[in-house]
């Protein structure tokens, strides 16, 4: 499994941010997908993603009602999408596949870097 | 959430040691335990999961055990690649959440 994220994004309070990953080498119906993200300097921080014991889509508590996740079957491709940006979300996002179960994350893609800055 | 610790923060070994780092988490786990390996500005890369078991293509040298509350991640005689960022993870309740990161630098 090959993971591909867009580039980087700059973007101003307030504002919205759609990340997409792009998965080749396996069907991502298959997969879990799952959002991580980094602070600078910072540890690794769940966002949202498949959970099993929930069976659908879940986002981390602090991010619900701004988070939105898809995916396109069609495309293979994951979008993560992230509104009413503020500073504290400056950070390196990464898009991680799992297995079905989203017991482990095995392919990452290479991140995204999304700057907020008025 | 359950909150994962790890012990140490960050620890500096020379090519050869044996390093051993721990992951608690505040309440049971069961076996769902993964560690991630990271250098800077990389992406993390999974060597573990479900607490013992080697991620593919890992080498033999790292190595995983535990259960319940108590992890532990071992590398014996630690290669010049092994010097990066450690990270456990437990996906047993959402959020998967992290532990804050062991940093192995070079004496």
């Amino acid at each position: 499994v090959q993971v591909v994220q867009s580039g980087a994004e700059v973007k101003r309070p307030g504002a919205s941010v759609k990340v997409s990953c792009h998965v080749s080498g396996y069907p991502l119906s298959e997969l879990s997908v799952h959002w991580v993200r980094q602070a600078p300097g910072k540890g690794l921080e769940w966002v949202g993603g498949f959970t099993p014991e929930d069976g659908e889509t879940v986002s981390a508590q602090g991010f619900q009602g701004r988070l939105t996740m898809t995916e396109d079957t069609s495309t293979n491709t994951a979008y993560m999408e992230l509104s009413s940006l503020r500073s504290g979300d400056t950070a390196v996002y990464f898009c991680a596949t799992g297995d079905y179960g989203g017991i482990y994350f095995d392919s990452w893609g290479q991140g995204t870097l999304v700057i907020v800055s008025s | 959430d359950i909150q994962m610790t790890q012990s140490p923060s960050s620890l500096s070994a020379s090519v050869g040691d044996r390093v051993t780092i721990t992951c608690r988490a505040s309440q049971s786990i069961s076996g769902y335990l993964n560690w991630y390996q990271q250098y800077p500005g990389k992406a993390p890369k999974l060597l573990i999961y479900a607490a013992s078991t080697l991620q593919s293509g890992v080498p033999s040298r790292f190595s995983g055990s535990g259960s319940g509350t108590d992890f532990t991640l071992s590398i014996t005689s630690v290669q010049p690649e092994d010097f990066a960022t450690y990270y456990c993870q437990q996906t047993s309740k959402t959020p998967q959440t992290f532990g804050p990161g062991t940093k192995v630098d070079i004496k």
